[in-house]
């Protein structure tokens, strides 16, 4: 286990709806990043948040918003879904900086109907 | 850009066989690598990473990986797969945010 808790593991959404996952980081760690793994692909970097600022960001449209709290968890909030959005939601923490590693919760599941 | 490719889509081996994946991405600038691999059902596991040093790293179950600054490359390695080997194994860079290849899935014969 890694200590990255994701909620809920499984959701399923109607297109047009709104979503939220959260994502509880590991003990200590500052840095909270949000990738999105669709079937048979790699993580696609969606962004990073490190002390509650957004401090990077992929190629995703301003639908996809997040937070961090002042206890380092996040939220990943995506609008007006589209079915292409259907994918595994990872959250990732670290203790910040470039020489850190990244540990993984078990992510989202979200399908889009 | 910054990318990350993973040559092998889909490799298959026979239990004892040799193994090497290939990861190339394109930045010229300090990188810090990674291969994470990646379970069925299971979440995203650290192999082995290299940050500076020696540029072949050990990681566990018998990995390592090799860094090639002139090539860009950081292969992964493991001389005898076994069947508990089978799964996606994802390359990772980090430029300043980290990146992944598309994966390569593994599956060993018994």
């Amino acid at each position: 286990e890694t200590g990255v808790t994701q909620s809920p593991t499984h959701l399923i959404k109607t297109r047009g709806q709104q979503v939220t996952l959260r994502c509880s980081s590991q003990s200590g760690h500052n840095t909270v990043s949000w990738y999105q793994q669709a079937l048979g692909q790699g993580p696609q970097f969606i962004f990073q948040y490190y002390r509650e600022e957004e401090n990077g960001r992929g190629n995703f449209p301003p639908r996809f918003s997040g937070l961090q709290f002042p206890n380092y968890s996040s939220e990943l909030n995506v609008n007006a879904l589209e079915l292409d959005d259907s994918a595994l939601y990872l959250c990732a923490s670290s203790g910040g900086g470039r020489n850190t590693e990244a540990f993984f919760g078990q992510g989202t599941r979200l399908t889009v109907v | 850009a910054q990318s990350v490719s993973q040559h092998n889509h889909h490799v298959i081996l026979s239990e004892a066989a040799s193994l090497e994946l290939g990861c190339n991405y394109s930045y010229g600038g300090t990188v810090n690598l990674f291969w994470y691999v990646q379970y069925p059902g299971q979440h995203l596991q650290l192999l082995l990473k290299y940050f500076s040093g020696d540029p072949l790293v050990k990681g566990i179950k018998g990995f390592e990986a090799e860094f090639i600054k002139s090539k860009f490359s950081f292969n992964l390695r493991k001389p005898s797969v076994q069947w508990s080997d089978t799964a996606e194994y994802f390359c990772a860079v980090n430029f300043n945010d980290m990146r992944f290849g598309a994966g390569t899935r593994l599956t060993v014969k018994p």
